[in-house]
């Protein structure tokens, strides 16, 4: 079964509004989440890295003051979408790092945003 | 540096027939490599690893990939393709003196032809 819960899978919003997404380690206790947005038919650009109980850390060129993140305990992490425009309609996924070097990411299903 | 290069970003095969993606990498030390499966609209589902364990790594539907240092490849294939297969393919390598991060290639989509 999955090991990462992501949610929503699909959100439509207004332009200006803000998204939240929950990124869920179900069970691992993880101080670590990547995220990623995904352009159609490219890879994944990792946008951050989440740690629990501190500042996230962002990739260049990644807005901070757009893309806020909250990982608040080892198994929640949250991405949200603040003041969206259509430019950041997106598919955006969750990813957790089980903290071995030779351990696989496990992936949440990944949320698809569309911003009208 | 650390990197992965896929070669060919659209592969297409008939159904039945042998089923090659290429994947090779770019690491400074002896990386951990990964290939990955993604549907539409979904995230990324392990297929296989390579931890240095074996060369020839088996994975899930039939999926097998061969660590080859001298090369610095690490190629997907599949004897016999399914409609099923049909798929976007990412390898990925990671390398923990970069703090475990991973770098992913661009990715294959594999289309399999009745």
């Amino acid at each position: 079964g999955a090991v990462v819960s992501q949610h929503p899978s699909w959100v439509i919003c207004k332009s200006g509004t803000s998204v939240k997404i929950e990124c869920r380690s179900l069970d691992f206790q993880a101080t670590t989440m990547f995220w990623y947005r995904q352009f159609p038919k490219q890879s994944l650009m990792l946008m951050a890295t989440s740690n629990e109980g501190s500042k996230a850390t962002y990739e260049q060129g990644v807005e901070k003051d757009k893309f806020l993140i909250n990982h608040a305990s080892l198994t929640l992490s949250t991405l949200t979408v603040t003041s969206a425009h259509p430019e950041d309609s997106s598919f955006y996924i969750c990813s957790v790092p089980r903290g071995e070097a030779n351990s696989p990411l496990h992936f949440g299903n990944g949320t698809r945003l569309t911003v009208t | 540096a650390q990197s992965v290069t896929q070669l060919g970003s659209h592969v297409s095969v008939s159904e039945g027939a042998l089923v090659l993606l290429r994947c090779n990498y770019s690491s400074s030390v002896p990386p951990y490599l990964f290939w990955y499966v993604q549907y539409p609209n979904q995230g990324l589902q392990l297929l296989l690893k390579y931890t240095s364990a074996a060369t020839l790594v088996k994975g899930i539907n039939g999926f097998e990939a061969e660590f080859k240092k001298s090369e610095t490849s690490f190629h997907l294939t599949k004897p016999s393709a399914h409609m099923s297969d049909a798929a976007e393919y990412f390898c990925a390598v990671s390398v923990w003196d970069t703090g475990n991060q991973f770098y992913f290639g661009t990715g294959t989509s594999l289309t399999v032809i009745p």
